[in-house]
């Protein structure tokens, strides 16, 4: 049972390149997240699937796309990289359903823009 | 989702008890209160989450009062391996979404 994993762990990216990340969860879970973290603060929300075959816009969006593959993966598409996304990228997984439910995150994928 | 506010930073020592407060003015009836650690370079995990009153599992307590607009994470004894960042949300809904602050950055020293 691996979790949530991600790839790749590190990437640098040149401004105007695009890439995906890859996330894959082997829990069974339906709702599927990614965030991106910037140094000295917290998780912020960029996209999220509630469910295979939908996603929905977190609290910063702009500048990327998602899609929703299958029940177990996720990914996370930056079709021209710009400096500011320079961040760390975390994928996250949960039950869905009444309530809050515990979010399983992955290790995270360190990128560099320049 | 309701705003939390807790202190940047603490430090502690090596077998002491840690309470980190936090506030959330503006929680909503039905907002559960949850907090995460988070260790450099790795994802945030869970560590303990409840609606109101006291909570406790294998790692943590949670104390929520009764107007709760405020909560208090209690580390019994801490090691310097529970030298990480702590991160305290409310909210609810469907999708489990959460925002989370800054943190607090809890530092334990031998």
């Amino acid at each position: 049972n691996a979790g949530v994993t991600q790839t790749p762990k590190f990437q640098v990216l040149k401004t105007g390149q695009s890439m995906t990340l890859q996330c894959a969860q082997d829990m069974n879970h339906n709702s599927m997240y990614w965030y991106r973290q910037d140094p000295g603060m917290g998780l912020r929300l960029i996209y999220y699937s509630a469910s295979e075959g939908t996603t929905d816009k977190g609290e910063v969006p702009n500048g990327y796309n998602v899609s929703r593959l299958n029940k177990r993966e996720f990914s996370l598409r930056l079709e021209s990289a710009a400096p500011s996304q320079t961040s760390v990228y975390f994928c996250a997984s949960s039950e869905q359903g009444q309530g809050v439910y515990e979010q399983y995150f992955g290790p995270g994928t360190r990128l560099t823009v320049t | 989702l309701a705003k939390t506010t807790q202190p940047i930073s603490m430090d502690s020592y090596e077998g002491q008890e840690v309470n980190i407060t936090c506030s959330h003015n503006n929680i909503a009836t039905n907002d559960y209160i949850t907090w995460y650690q988070q260790f450099p370079s790795q994802g945030p995990r869970f560590i303990i989450q409840g609606y109101k009153t006291k909570v406790t599992n294998e790692v943590a307590s949670l104390f929520i009062p009764a107007d709760r607009k405020s909560s208090t994470l209690s580390l019994p004894r801490v090691s310097l391996s529970d030298t990480a960042v702590y991160y305290c949300l409310s909210g609810s809904g469907n999708t489990g979404k959460l925002i989370f602050g800054q943190g607090t950055t809890l530092q334990v020293k031998p």
